[in-house]
């Protein structure tokens, strides 16, 4: 069964520091991992999405990293703020055909600390 | 640029009625996909339409139907409500099907539906 693992369920984070979430594929034919943000009473935002042949991708404060052989990705916020406190959402997708659909993890609720 | 616009906001119904629920795409976009939100299960695939087709369908049961007219704004219907129907419905659009890597996709506010 596709399926796309999230941890932690829950994290706090000290303002300036990293935060880190994790998430791990079984479909070896997803090829788009995109990383959403959401605050309470709106949808998802896009934060950053990668493709598997980039092992790492850079964008403001956010990086996601790719381990294609370990089947693993993350997404780091560098000097966290209490803006950030949202829950976040990993994600991955097939590139067309039968497999258009976004498959979500189950989110990690993220507080940042002043 | 107006984002992608879901209407109603709220809606509460009642066990076995049918509710409609709509979702205008960001101007341009050609394809739009419907997600169920809910504190157990999460955000989950509904459908995907594209070009006024259904090009992909999650696993919801036939009570959960869509369609998509051709000025891409998309309807997506549920019949004889039950309560666990009750969601936060999400509408996502992207420019094109397929290439969702290159262009990602955008969530609108979504509908809260609270079946009683």
């Amino acid at each position: 069964q596709q399926q796309v693992k999230q941890s932690p369920q829950s994290l706090i984070v000290q303002k300036g520091g990293i935060s880190i979430i994790n998430c791990a594929y079984e479909n070896t034919a997803f090829d788009y991992f995109p990383w959403y943000q959401q605050f309470p009473g709106k949808g998802p935002a896009l934060l950053i999405a990668i493709r598997p042949d980039v092992s790492e991708k850079k964008e403001g404060r956010f990086t996601i990293s790719f381990n294609k052989s370990a089947k693993q990705f993350s997404l780091h916020i560098m000097d966290s703020q209490p803006g950030d406190s949202a829950t976040y959402f990993c994600a991955a997708r097939g590139d067309g055909g039968s497999q258009g659909n976004l498959i979500f993890g189950k989110g990690t609720k993220l507080s940042v600390k002043p | 640029k107006a984002g992608v616009t879901q209407t109603p906001r709220y809606l509460i119904k009642t066990r076995g009625q049918q509710v409609t629920l709509s979702c205008s795409p960001i101007s341009g976009h050609r394809s739009v996909s419907w997600y169920q939100q809910t504190p157990g299960q999460g955000l989950q695939f509904l459908f995907e339409y594209f070009s006024e087709t259904q090009r992909n369908k999650g696993n919801f049961p036939g009570r959960f139907s869509g369609r998509q007219f051709s000025n891409s704004r998309s309807e997506m219907n549920v019949s004889t409500l039950e309560l666990g129907d009750s969601a936060l419905y999400l509408c996502a659009s992207s420019l094109s099907y397929g290439r969702v890597g290159d262009y990602g996709y955008t969530f609108g506010s979504g509908t809260r539906l609270t079946v009683v």
